[in-house]
């Protein structure tokens, strides 16, 4: 079975700009979920998907949304990118259904440097 | 809030050596606890999960405890090897997000 799938890999983008990241799950999830990881703040919960609802969301500025699709692909955007929005951006699926927490799967992740 | 800490920050074996990595969360209402690895510039991997009514699991040289009234886990490695550097993230779920702790940087050297 595939793994989660993540486009691009890499990014570079000026500040100003905004950026859409995709996210494929692993076949069979319904539940996808974006992290942010930098250096100095680790792993920081973004927002989770299920059935193209937003379930939860976590404590980011409204620069930062997301979507998912009904083949539960989903995708994040950044506008207005800031110096600080360099980070490893990744997401993660599951079978997660209503109020049940299942075991979450990784993708490779998305670099994105802003200058 | 949910806070989530590991101990230690770093560590370095020789390889060989048996290893026990810790992690702590404040609030013990928590679904499950994952273990996960990952090496420099890569995605997590995920190792084990434990359900919260779960004592404790294992996969081949790996175990990992559960204590949630202590609010504690545990993750065991055994005979360690060179393959096994990398950093391992403890996380916590009480819903639908992920807690992580800052990690542990493992290195086992030949």
């Amino acid at each position: 079975k595939a793994g989660v799938t993540q486009t691009p890999r890499y990014l570079i983008k000026t500040r100003g700009q905004q950026v859409t990241l995709s996210c494929s799950p692993i076949s069979g999830h319904r539940s996808v979920s974006w992290y942010q990881q930098t250096p100095g703040q680790g792993l920081q919960f973004l927002f989770e998907y299920f059935s193209e609802t937003q379930r939860n969301k976590g404590n980011f500025p409204g620069r930062f949304s997301g979507r998912q699709f009904s083949n539960s692909r989903s995708e994040m955007n950044v506008s207005t990118l800031e110096l600080g929005d360099s980070a490893l951006y990744l997401c993660a699926s599951s079978l997660a259904t209503q109020g049940v927490s299942y075991e979450q799967y990784f993708g490779p992740g998305t670099r994105l440097t802003v200058t | 809030k949910q806070e989530v800490t590991q101990i230690p920050a770093a560590l370095s074996v020789p390889e060989g050596e048996n290893l026990v990595l810790n992690c702590s969360f404040t609030d013990s209402a928590i679904y499950n606890l994952q273990w996960f690895r990952q090496d420099p510039g890569k995605g997590l991997t995920s190792l084990l999960l434990i359900q919260s009514s779960q004592r404790e699991q294992t996969s081949g040289r790996l175990n990992a405890s559960l204590d949630k009234s202590s609010g504690r886990s545990t993750l065991y490695i055994a005979a360690s090897q060179p393959g096994d550097s990398a950093t391992y993230l403890c996380a916590v779920s009480s819903g639908y997000a992920l807690n992580f702790g800052k990690g542990t940087s493992l290195l086992v050297t030949p």
